[in-house]
């Protein structure tokens, strides 16, 4: 079946370090991937999506590529802030079928930036 | 936008006893989910509603869980008798029809202490 596997946390850096938090799949199909980030005390929100291979998806600085081949969505971000001390969940949709639109996460990541 | 509701924020129950938790999903949004995240896990999907109608319950525990979305809007999800293992965070997330159908938002979350 489908899986999502994050890198082991969590991952403390300081202010302006690069970070990168690893994900690899598995899937049946040709799934969109996702990072979701979930702020203490919210719910989780959508950071960024690829929808296909070779896709680079990216918002507030944060990228990931889609890359089929290595079936991975790793994360990254040049230079992170205090601000994005956050939980991040890797995820995938199931790409056919009844279960269109459901997701499978990873187990999370929990980062913390200090000034 | 509104975004999802969800209600109540904590709940403390003792195991045995009886849970309903309350959501609102964003206006015009279709498709309705319930999550299940344990503490230091991703969420994990226990039912999905297109509408008033449930599309995929495989991973709902049904000799304790229910869950409901009689008029295709807002939904309740119960839990009859409690243990102390569905101490967790439940998240309720929907999304639109069309081309963003598999973007989803998330509510804030009800955090469950069975004790």
């Amino acid at each position: 079946g489908n899986s999502v596997t994050q890198m082991e946390g969590p991952v403390t850096l300081s202010e302006e370090a690069f970070l990168t938090i690893n994900c690899t799949y598995t899937a049946t199909g040709y799934p969109s991937l996702f990072w979701y980030v979930q702020y203490p005390g919210e719910g989780l929100q959508l950071l960024l999506k690829a929808t296909k291979a070779d896709d680079k998806g990216s918002n507030k600085g944060f990228e990931a590529t889609y890359r089929k081949e290595t079936t991975s969505f790793h994360l990254e971000k040049g230079s992170v802030q205090v601000s994005d001390s956050a939980v991040y969940f890797c995820a995938l949709d199931h790409a056919g079928g009844t279960s269109y639109g459901k997701l499978t996460f990873g187990q999370g990541t929990i980062l913390t930036v200090h000034p | 936008e509104a975004g999802v509701a969800q209600s109540p924020r904590y709940k403390i129950i003792e195991k045995r006893q009886s849970v309903a938790f309350w959501c609102n999903p964003i206006s015009g949004h279709a498709t309705l989910y319930w999550y299940q995240q344990i503490l230091g896990q991703g969420p994990k999907l226990l039912i999905q509603f297109q509408n008033n109608g449930v599309v995929d319950d495989s991973q709902l525990p049904k000799d304790r869980f229910s869950a409901e979305r009689l008029k295709g809007v807002d939904s309740t999800l119960k839990i009859q008798p409690a243990k102390l293992e569905d101490s967790a965070v439940y998240l309720c997330a929907s999304s639109r029809p069309g081309i963003a159908k598999n973007i989803q938002y998330f509510g804030a979350g009800t955090r469950l202490s069975v004790l």
